[in-house]
């Protein structure tokens, strides 16, 4: 079974300060999916962004990229000119496609707070 | 337009009672879910849906049944509701296979039973 272990339960920055959230996964599988999703206080899962195992450029979306270390199983996010909006909770998930059934596997969650 | 809706968006009830959450999503997906968000906000899959097949039923006690009438929606049917199933579940969708795979979630249901 995978597993996906979020070191950092709370991390606080500065607006227009960069941050890195940390992410890191165990699986005997070579083609999967990875994801990052924001849950604000408004409860809504939103997803920040998306990469496939098989593509070795980094995922970019806006203020937002990822740096994943395929060997070592290392998927974390990267926050840059941080926004009051950005304040939420960021979910690290992995999922790989098979016909017995996908699902998401979710790390534990880090709280990130951006302050004024 | 919503992409996934789920209803209602709070339910607070008794021990003992029976409930159920209503999902539905217009994006054309063949994939459906539920997942459970714990106190700790912890998210675990319960159940996966594929084109109205019951693929996932993830440890779930049978007092939870998940019904799809059709590939649009997926409801979530909880009975002899107990204090520990208190949570948010969220229903989800996405397009597996021939798709970009991400999940689409609704705004989640907080359930608390008193």
């Amino acid at each position: 079974a995978q597993t996906v272990t979020q070191s950092q339960p709370e991390m606080s920055v500065q607006e227009a300060e960069t941050v890195t959230l940390s992410c890191t996964y165990d699986t005997s599988e070579n083609n999967y999916y990875l994801f990052w999703y924001k849950q604000p206080p408004s409860r809504q899962m939103i997803l920040v962004i998306r990469q496939e195992a098989y593509k070795q450029q980094n995922a970019t979306e806006n203020r937002f990229s990822v740096n994943f270390q395929k060997a070592a199983k290392s998927f974390s996010l990267k926050i840059s000119d941080s926004q009051l909006g950005d304040t939420a909770m960021y979910f690290c998930a992995f999922m790989k496609l098979e016909t017995s059934g996908s699902r998401l596997t979710f790390g534990e969650g880090t709280q990130l707070t951006v302050n004024p | 337009d919503t992409a996934v809706s789920q209803t209602p968006k709070y339910l607070v009830t008794q021990m003992g009672n029976d409930k159920s959450i209503k999902c539905e999503q217009n994006l054309g997906h063949d994939t459906m879910y539920w997942y459970k968000q714990d106190s700790k906000k912890f998210l675990k899959i319960m159940f996966s849906y594929n084109n109205k097949e019951l693929i996932i039923n993830e440890t779930v006690p049978n007092r939870f049944s998940p019904k799809s009438p059709d590939k649009a929606h997926l409801n979530l049917h909880i009975n002899s509701l107990e204090l520990g199933d208190s949570a948010v579940y969220f229903c989800a969708s996405s397009q597996l296979w021939g798709g970009n795979t991400e999940a689409f979630f609704g705004q989640g249901t907080r359930l608390t039973v008193v």
